[in-house]
């Protein structure tokens, strides 16, 4: 079954650092992935999304992801952190289950920014 | 453009009451999907509405359905509530359904729901 793994549940970075969130996910067929953010008391948004072509995507906020097929995965980066970005990240996988495309996410990411 | 709209932001409700939550998709936007976010079980997808049909239903027992009105509104309906209800419902509203790769889905804030 198609599923999204994000092995840290918490990270803290400092404010102008680099930053890497891992998401690896299992599907068997060209996967459709998505990174979502959660503010506190928020809806989800859209950061970036991958669904063929160029590797390396760009998205909003100055966020990017590689898509690596070899590893399974499609880390999420940022070169330098702003106290902004402090909110829940989850990466999604479009999953055909009974038939029907839906969403499947990670159990999210917690990023703490220090000052 | 105003975005996807969802009433009421809280809820407080006690086991076994039923409780329905609403969600105004973006103007012009035909599809609706719910989803449930425990810190437990995470996002789970309960299920997507596009033109008043039920097009996709995740795992959730018949305690949780939905409807979609002619106006592309959507409610959400859980009857004998439990405390394991207790969670944010999030909806998102698409401009169409089909491949999910093709349109971008836009969240609402969210309900939060406790039972007590």
């Amino acid at each position: 079954a198609q599923s999204v793994t994000q092995p840290d549940i918490h990270i803290t970075v400092s404010e102008g650092a680099s930053l890497e969130l891992r998401c690896n996910y299992s599907y068997g067929a060209t996967p459709y992935l998505f990174w979502y953010v959660q503010s506190p008391g928020q809806g989800l948004q859209l950061l970036l999304k991958y669904f063929s072509g160029d590797t390396l995507v760009q998205g909003i906020k100055g966020f990017e992801a590689e898509f690596k097929r070899s590893q399974s995965s499609f880390n999420l980066r940022k070169p330098s952190v702003h106290w902004s970005d402090a909110a829940e990240y989850f990466c999604a996988v479009v999953a055909i289950i009974q038939g029907a495309q839906k969403l499947v996410f990670g159990q999210g990411t917690r990023l703490t920014i220090n000052p | 453009k105003a975005g996807v709209t969802q009433t009421p932001r809280y809820l407080i409700k006690t086991r076994g009451q039923q409780v329905t939550l609403s969600c105004s998709p973006i103007s012009g936007h035909r599809s609706v999907s719910w989803y449930q976010q425990t810190p437990g079980q995470g996002l789970q997808f309960l299920f997507e509405y596009f033109s008043e049909t039920q097009r996709n239903k995740g795992n959730f027992p018949g305690r949780f359905s939905g409807r979609q009105f002619s106006n592309s509104r959507s409610e959400m309906n859980v009857s004998t509530l439990e405390l394991g209800d207790s969670a944010l419902y999030l909806c998102a509203s698409r401009s169409r359904a089909g491949l999910l790769e093709n349109t971008e889905a836009f969240f609402g804030q969210g309900t939060r729901l406790t039972v007590v």
